[in-house]
C-alpha cells in the first residue's frame, strides 16, 4: 500500500532544543517537499528536493535543515534558531518534481514548543 | 511571482445546498491550478486539477471547478453538499516555465456543512 508516512504525529519540544521530523515515502517518487502550515496562512514551502543528495531552500528555510541521503527519506530538523516553530508540518512527494506533477501529502506532524 | 487569494475564509452552508468556494490567482505566465481538501489533523488530498484542455474540471466527491482565464479565477463548486464535506479547502497554483513544481497556496476556506 503506497503512501507517505510522517512521524511522530505529535511532538513537544522545549525551547532551545533541536528536533527532527521523519518523512518516508514508498511511491518511488524523485521529488520531496516540506511545508509549514499555520492557521489562516495556507501552506508555505520550507525545503524541497528533486533528487537524492540535492535540496533547495523554499520560502521560509531559516531555522530549518534537511538531508536527502535516500530516495525514500527526507527528514526535517527544526533547530533552536527557528524563532516560532509551533506549527503543523506536512511532507509531500511527486514523481519528478515537474510543474504538472501532482504532489501527494503525508498526514502531518504537529510540533508544539513548550 | 504568482499568488493565490481565496476570497472567503469561512463558508457555512446547510446540507444538500449548493456551494461555491472562490479562488483568484495572479501570474504573468501560464498556470496550472489545483484544489486540495484537508480534514481535521490530516494531510491534504487532491480534489482536482487543471493542466490544459477543457476549462471545466471534474474531481472526486462530486466537486468541479471552472478555469476562467480572463477573470483569473478557479472557483470550486458542488451542487449538493453533505455533512462529510466539512473540511478546509485550499486552492493552489504552479506557474508554467518554472524549474520545479512549486505550489503556491491560498489561505484556505473552511467549509462547514450544517444539518
Amino acid at each position: 500500500d503506497g503512501g507517505i508516512t510522517q512521524s511522530p504525529k505529535y511532538l513537544f519540544r522545549k525551547e532551545g532544543q533541536n528536533v527532527t521530523l521523519s518523512c518516508e515515502q514508498n511511491l518511488n517518487h524523485d521529488a520531496m517537499y516540506w511545508y509549514r502550515q499555520d492557521p489562516g496562512q495556507g501552506l508555505r514551502l520550507i525545503y524541497y528536493s528533486q533528487i537524492v543528495n540535492d535540496f533547495q531552500k523554499g520560502d521560509i528555510a531559516e531555522g530549518y535543515s534537511v538531508s536527502r541521503e535516500k530516495k525514500e527519506s527526507f527528514p526535517l530538523t527544526v533547530t533552536s534558531a527557528q524563532k516560532n516553530p509551533t506549527a503543523f508540518y506536512l511532507c509531500a512527494s511527486s514523481s519528478r518534481g515537474g510543474f504538472t506533477d501532482t504532489q501527494y501529502f503525508g498526514p502531518g506532524t504537529r510540533l508544539t514548543v513548550l | 511571482a504568482q499568488s493565490v487569494t481565496q476570497l472567503d475564509s469561512q463558508v457555512p452552508v446547510f446540507e444538500e445546498a449548493p456551494v461555491e468556494l472562490r479562488c483568484n490567482y495572479s501570474s504573468s505566465v501560464s498556470v496550472y491550478l489545483f484544489w486540495y481538501v484537508q480534514y481535521p489533523n490530516q494531510g491534504l488530498q487532491l480534489l482536482l486539477k487543471y493542466l490544459s484542455g477543457s476549462t471545466l474540471v471534474k474531481g472526486i466527491n462530486g466537486f468541479e471547478a471552472e478555469f476562467n482565464k480572463s477573470q483569473t479565477s478557479f472557483h470550486l463548486r458542488k451542487p449538493s453538499v453533505h455533512i462529510s464535506d466539512t473540511a478546509e479547502y485550499f486552492c493552489a497554483v504552479i506557474a508554467g516555465g518554472t524549474s520545479y513544481g512549486k505550489l503556491t497556496f491560498g489561505q484556505g476556506t473552511i467549509l462547514t456543512v450544517h444539518p
